[in-house]
């Protein structure tokens, strides 16, 4: 089942932080982030396992919190090369490498 | 050498063609992937490879004919294609195929538009 982000779009000004939220109907073991700027390929950002770690990279980052089955990016102090499209994707089953994406956030960093 | 490679970058067919799309990876992955993209859609899964053999098909049209020759090469054969089919064509590949550890790297696409 395809998991649920929100909000579908963000605009921000330069510097400004956000918050995308991931969340699923089923239980998750992973949360894959990913990154697409338009015309480019989707850019893998981070993964998020079973357990609740947080994980960083540059300044944006993510938690997952299984009880709530849902997973959280960070994007704190916001450059305009974050401006792209925001993809959470989980495990569809038994870890078979089947990645099911939600239907995306959209983020435009404006100066 | 982190990077798919993905040719050709656009095609153009007509219904009764055949064409096929190259993948193709040289960091030692033994998963590969197919994915479909339409406008401001998320990648949905078509094909994995794990070791060279097909481990999941997403009930994909016939018309959709992938082969994986070697561990660093994927394509995609494409057979009487309806206009509907027309999407950006994504190539992934990580290690192996299970996602709880293993990222995924995307080729740039191929954009075919079928007439």
């Amino acid at each position: 089942q395809q998991p649920v982000q929100s909000p579908q779009a963000v605009i921000l000004r330069e510097g400004e932080d956000a918050v995308i939220n991931c969340s699923s109907s089923k239980a998750l073991y992973s949360v894959h982030w990913y990154r697409q700027k338009h015309g480019e390929a989707p850019v893998f950002l981070m993964i998020l396992l079973k357990g609740g770690e947080q994980k960083g990279h540059e300044k944006i980052s993510a938690s997952f919190n299984e009880k709530k089955q849902q997973s959280s990016l960070y994007l704190t102090a916001s450059q305009l090369s974050y401006s792209g499209t925001y993809f959470c994707g989980t495990d569809g089953s038994s870890n078979t490498g089947k990645l099911i994406f939600g239907q995306g956030t959209t983020l435009q960093v404006k100066p | 050498d982190t990077e798919v490679t993905q040719t050709p970058k656009h095609l153009v067919m007509g219904m009764t063609n055949k064409k096929s799309l190259k993948c193709e990876q040289h960091m030692g992955h033994r998963a590969m992937y197919w994915y479909k993209q339409k406008a401001k859609k998320p990648p949905e899964l078509m094909f994995v490879y794990s070791y060279e053999k097909l481990s999941i098909n997403e009930s994909v049209p016939s018309r959709f004919s992938p082969e994986c020759p070697n561990s660093s090469l994927l394509n995609l054969h494409l057979h009487a294609l309806q206009p509907e089919d027309s999407a950006l064509y994504l190539c992934a590949s990580s290690q192996v195929a299970g996602v709880d550890t293993n990222e995924q790297f995307f080729g740039p696409g191929t954009r075919l538009t079928v007439l």
